[in-house]
């Protein structure tokens, strides 16, 4: 069964410091990859994917994330935070290989500190 | 704005009630998702629908239903509520069912059952 691992509940960052966010993952076979953002009261956003290819995938609002198939991690990174980043952030994976339904981690509560 | 709207936002509702949660895609796509979030199940997967059929079932329980109609506009049909359902439910769209889509959500629609 797949799975995601978001190892932080909480992570606090300084505005114009990088941030990361953390996501491991679980598959049988390769991941399709998704990154999405919660702001308070709103439904998801979808940030970026990674399906294929360059393992650095370029999304919305200037974040990205690298998918690292040895270490089966695809961590979301910002070079410069803005306190409008501050939400809560959700990694989630599919199975190339079945029809199986996208699978969410616990998120993440990014807080960015002026 | 995603695209997705979803009625009501919010509902309260007594135990033992039976309530009905609506969404519409956006326009042209052709899947829709449920999900439900809570703070200690994060966000869990119900069901999906392609174009008016079932396509993939999550953790929905018996108590809950779910259709599409011919307008591509699906409900969520609650029954015998517990305290437990509380939680926000979202739904989401996508052009296809293919793995690869990304999903846009709605609102939510927040319900309490007292």
């Amino acid at each position: 069964a797949q799975s995601v691992a978001q190892p932080e509940d909480q992570v606090n960052v300084a505005e114009g410091n990088p941030l990361t966010v953390k996501c491991t993952y679980s598959v049988s076979g390769n991941p399709y990859l998704f990154w999405y953002v919660q702001y308070p009261n709103r439904g998801l956003q979808f940030l970026l994917k990674y399906i294929t290819g360059d393992n650095l995938v370029k999304g919305s609002y200037g974040f990205e994330a690298e998918f690292n198939k040895s270490q089966t991690s695809f961590h979301l990174k910002k070079p410069s935070a803005l306190v409008s980043d501050s939400a809560l952030y959700f990694c989630a994976v599919r199975d190339k290989s079945g029809n199986t339904p996208l699978v969410f981690g616990k998120g993440t509560r990014l807080s960015v500190i002026a | 704005d995603s695209g997705v709207t979803q009625t009501p936002k919010h509902l309260i509702t007594a135990t033992g009630q039976r309530v009905t949660l609506r969404c519409s895609p956006r326009s042209g796509d052709l899947s829709v998702y449920w999900y439900q979030q809570s703070l200690d199940q994060g966000l869990q997967f119900l069901i999906q629908y392609y174009n008016g059929e079932e396509r993939a079932k999550g953790n929905i329980l018996e108590r809950f239903s779910a259709q599409q109609f011919p307008d591509l506009h699906s409900e969520l049909n609650l029954s015998s509520l517990e305290l437990g359902d509380s939680a926000l439910y979202f739904c989401a769209s996508s052009p296809r069912t293919g793995i690869t889509y990304e999903q846009y959500f709605g609102p939510g629609t927040r319900l309490t059952v007292t």
